[in-house]
């Protein structure tokens, strides 16, 4: 069954440092998407980062990087020289069927990141 | 300019009643999603729609029911079967090909009192 799992509910760092928080996903699928989303305290979703199954790079934007590994299934997020802004809880999502819509995108639980001054 | 429309922002709706919460977009997207979020917790997919006139059940899908009867538009019926339906509600679309991330409204805060 799919699932994507989280296991940092919470996470402190110090401004500048970089960050990886972690994000494993089971799937019988041979292609799916993984994302990662942020999420203020205001409540709307921010689209972060994509990566495909069959991808062979880890995709970057800006100052986030995916880590992944498939045959490890994991899909960490990594936030290079982090900033106030960055606090958040972030969630890992997958969609099953690559880059087909049709099918569900399910979440993980989150991870809160509090950035420290 | 793009994107999608919940509404409304903050719901208060008495114990017993339904409730129907609003979702549009103009992104053309084929696929549209509704997930709830309790305090502190992850997104719950509770129905998704990849065509109009179309829909499936989520994870937590009892309780609720949806349409689709046009494109733009997936309205989430909150019924009085559901048990506790104090929540944030997000609505999200995505489209067809290419990079498929999706997008999400500013989500409706429901609080049944």
């Amino acid at each position: 069954a799919q699932k994507i799992t989280q296991t940092q509910p919470g996470m402190f760092v110090q401004e500048k440092e970089a960050v990886t928080l972690d994000c494993t996903y089971d799937t019988s699928d041979q292609s799916y998407g993984l994302f990662w989303y942020k999420q203020p305290s205001s409540g709307e979703m921010i689209f972060l980062i994509y990566q495909g199954s069959y991808d062979e790079q880890n995709a970057t934007e800006g100052r986030y990087s995916l880590n992944f590994q498939k045959a490890r299934k994991s899909a960490n997020l990594v936030i290079s020289a982090s900033q106030l802004g960055d606090s958040a809880m972030y969630f890992c999502a997958m969609r099953e069927g690559g880059y087909s819509s049709a099918s569900k995108i399910i979440f993980g639980s989150g991870t809160r990141l509090s950035i420290r001054p | 300019d793009g994107g999608i429309t919940q509404s409304p922002k903050y719901l208060f709706r008495k114990e017993g009643q339904n409730v129907t919460l609003s979702c549009e977009q103009n992104l053309n997207h084929d696929a549209m999603y509704w997930y709830r979020q309790d305090p502190g917790q992850g997104l719950r997919l509770i129905y998704y729609s990849q065509i109009v006139n179309d829909f499936q059940k989520g994870d937590i899908a009892e309780g609720y029911s949806v349409s689709r009867e046009k494109k733009e538009s997936f309205p989430l019926t909150v019924t009085s079967a559901q048990k506790n339906p104090t929540a944030f509600y997000l609505c999200a679309s995505s489209a067809g090909q290419g990079r498929t991330e999706a997008f999400f409204g500013q989500g409706t805060r429901l609080t049944v009192v």
